[in-house]
């Protein structure tokens, strides 16, 4: 099962809105609505964002938003902050001999 | 408040045994809908997750580790554990454990700190 497909960095100024895809399979992605999205700071554990598809776990500021269509899904972050700086992992069950997959990563950098 | 630490030797030989505890606290390792899991992440790269077990002992893995990973739980102590055998540098990484919550939730929704285990003889 290979990783699922993400930028390898994306970048914003402070207010602007940017979005990550992250592109799968009808193995994974397209075919369950289980993929989840990670925020990892630099020599720090990654944070639950987003859960199946686009649920925000309590706490979660509403400028983080997910979606999908089709085999991609996709993270927005609204309203820019520097504190967004991070690196960002999709995850999804999937139905091959691996159940779960990570995203390839992205970088997120605040101009 | 849930909280999970990982523990372990943070230098392992080659061919040897890797093997690492997580204790939860704040919460009880036998609740239901949720699994326990272990991710690892090599240096400068991204996320692998090696497996996941349920309080009642059953397990998978990540078929690309399978026949070197044991995960076991123990219950009365609220931990959970990794053991990987017959290592290379290729697995030095940083460890984590997390509760790999699904039903409601399907997600990795609470992580260790994580622990750095390198592989050097």
């Amino acid at each position: 099962q290979s990783a699922l497909t993400q930028p390898a960095s994306v970048s914003g100024s402070p207010g602007q809105s940017i979005t990550i895809s992250c592109t799968g399979t009808s193995s994974d992605v397209g075919g369950y609505n289980y993929v989840s999205w990670y925020q990892q700071h630099p020599g720090k554990a990654p944070k639950l964002m987003i859960y199946d598809v686009s649920n925000r776990p309590s706490g979660v500021s509403n400028r983080f938003s997910g979606s999908k269509s089709g085999n991609t899904a996709s993270l927005t972050i609204s309203g820019l902050q520097a504190e967004d700086e991070a690196d960002y992992y999709c995850s999804s069950y999937t139905s091959s001999s691996t159940p779960y997959v990570f995203g390839t990563g992205t970088k997120v950098t605040v101009l | 408040q849930l909280q999970l630490q990982e523990s372990g030797p943070g230098l392992v030989k080659p061919s040897e045994t890797l093997s690492l505890t997580c204790t939860v606290s704040g919460g009880s390792i036998s609740s239901s809908s949720y699994y326990w899991g272990w991710i690892r992440q090599p240096p400068g790269k991204g996320l692998e997750w090696i497996g996941s077990i349920y309080y009642s002992g059953s397990t998978y893995y990540n078929p690309s580790l399978k026949s070197r990973v044991t995960i076991s739980v123990d219950t009365s102590k609220n931990q959970f554990s990794l053991k990987l055998s017959s290592v290379t540098a290729a697995d030095t990484a940083v460890y984590y454990c997390a509760r790999h919550a699904y039903g409601v939730v399907n997600a990795f929704d609470i992580w260790g700190q994580g622990t750095m285990v390198t592989v050097s003889s």
